[in-house]
């Protein structure tokens, strides 16, 4: 059964920066590509960033961009989100979703002074 | 910006069906959407159950079918039962590869 286990998160303080990662025992089998998700507490789900699986193509939230990149590495089978320049709304469980199907448990972030 | 709709809450008798939707702000929903649904609950990671518009995911009892009704998507749940209580999220794909959850439905079995 497939396996996607996120780690990284933390607590950062304001402006800081983290990197999450993503690791899948399947990531090069993706139909189509891999996102980040995260959900804030008490809130919904909101979906972060794409990397697509054909052309490495990259997009992002409006609320991420420029701050945040996504990327992989497929001889390590996982994915990778860099954040930089956070801030308190960036607090957040985040998971990994490939092919927004197959989930990972979430790791949580917190962006605190 | 587009802003993906569901109902905030539905409540539905154990053995009925049930039928959730999610639209979207500028227009119709199509298969062109490429709509999910998934739920969860509290303190879990999402579980998608419907992918594509259609495909239920391995695993997902038949109960749960998706569709297009009336330029929104939907999901039915035919012969709801106790443990279908949770709040179920739409996803849908806005073009430029840039994809929207909804706010999510509350779905109260009782």
């Amino acid at each position: 059964q497939e396996q996607v286990v996120e780690s990284g998160g933390g607590v950062v303080q304001p402006g800081g920066s983290l990197r999450l990662s993503c690791v899948s025992s399947e990531f090069t089998l993706s139909t189509y590509g891999l996102h980040w998700v995260r959900q804030a507490p008490g809130k919904g789900p909101e979906w972060v960033a794409f990397m697509r699986k054909d052309t490495n193509d990259k997009t992002y939230a409006d609320s991420v961009t420029g701050r945040f990149s996504i990327s992989g590495d497929t001889s390590k089978k996982t994915l990778y989100l860099e954040m930089n320049s956070l801030r308190t709304e960036d607090t957040a469980i985040y998971f990994c979703a490939k092919d927004m199907i197959t989930w990972g448990q979430g790791i949580p972030v917190t962006v605190s002074s | 910006q587009t802003v993906v709709t569901q109902e905030p809450s539905l409540s539905v008798s154990p053995g009925a069906t049930v039928t959730l939707t999610c639209g979207l702000s500028s227009g119709s929903v199509s298969t062109n959407n490429y709509a999910g649904w998934c739920r969860q609950t509290p303190g879990q990671a999402p579980r998608t159950l419907i992918g594509n518009t259609y495909t239920r995911i391995s695993g997902v009892p038949d109960r749960f079918s998706g569709s297009i009704l009336e330029n929104k998507a939907a999901l039915t749940i035919t012969g709801a039962q106790a443990d279908d209580e949770s709040i179920y999220y739409c996803i849908l794909y806005v073009g430029g590869d840039i994809w929207r959850f909804g706010g999510g439905t509350r779905l109260t079995v009782l």
